[in-house]
């Protein structure tokens, strides 16, 4: 089964750059990794989604090598407002059909 | 923008008693999901669904049932409540048959207390 391993937490400040890395060894040939993004009595939030390479959007930016065994979540100049618990997210279809397997998450605190 | 409603933020219930929650998405979407979510433990999945009548186990499905008898309307069951499913619990969904990647949208959640 694809697992993920994430820090379980991070202490930034604020206008500071944010990498979180994401280890999922036994990702499959298809599959994407996902991250999101949950605030306090909320449901996650989709933040960007990448297969390889790198991917920027407005918030954040993905990092994945070539061998895509982890992947690295880039928060550029983070403000208290990002504070908040990131889960990255691999599928898994080891078993015939489609799971999805969420990892602890890592919860990161910006400080003034 | 997709919204998913689930029908309680907070619930408490009784050991024994049979509990629904219900989660309701309005984007048409083929494919919805139950999760748990516990402190150290992230989000768990309990069952899905990718059509109407149409349901798979997750990774913890013991203690639950599921109902999709419309599209757009997934339902969790809780058979007979014990307190160790004292818990956050998530609904989410996304369209598309066949496209696993699409990304999932969540509801804000059922905090459920089971006294």
């Amino acid at each position: 089964l694809a697992k993920t391993t994430q820090p379980i937490s991070m202490d930034s400040y604020e206008g500071q750059e944010v990498n979180i890395t994401c280890s999922h060894n036994n990702i499959a040939t298809n599959d994407y990794i996902t991250w999101y993004q949950q605030f306090p009595s909320q449901g996650p939030r989709f933040i960007i989604q990448g297969y390889k390479t790198k991917v920027t959007n407005e918030v954040a930016s993905l990092f994945i090598p070539a061998d895509r065994k982890s992947s690295t979540l880039s928060l550029p100049r983070v403000s208290l407002s990002d504070t908040a618990v990131y889960y990255c997210l691999v599928g898994d279809i080891t078993s015939g059909t489609y799971k999805y397997i969420f990892g602890t998450g890592t919860r990161l605190k910006v400080l003034a | 923008d997709v919204k998913v409603t689930q029908s309680s933020r907070y619930l408490v219930k009784r050991t024994g008693e049979k509990v629904f929650l219900e989660c309701v998405q309005d984007m048409d979407h083929e494919n919805m999901f139950w999760y748990r979510q516990d402190p150290g433990l992230g989000l768990r999945l309990i069952y899905f669904s990718y059509d109407v009548k149409m349901k798979e186990k997750g990774d913890i499905p013991e203690g639950y049932s599921v109902s999709r008898e419309k599209k757009e309307r997934f339902s969790l069951i809780l058979e007979s409540a014990s307190t160790n499913q004292t818990s956050m619990y998530l609904c989410a969904s996304y369209g598309g048959q066949g496209a696993p990647n699409q990304p999932q949208h969540f509801g804000d959640g059922t905090r459920l207390s089971i006294l």
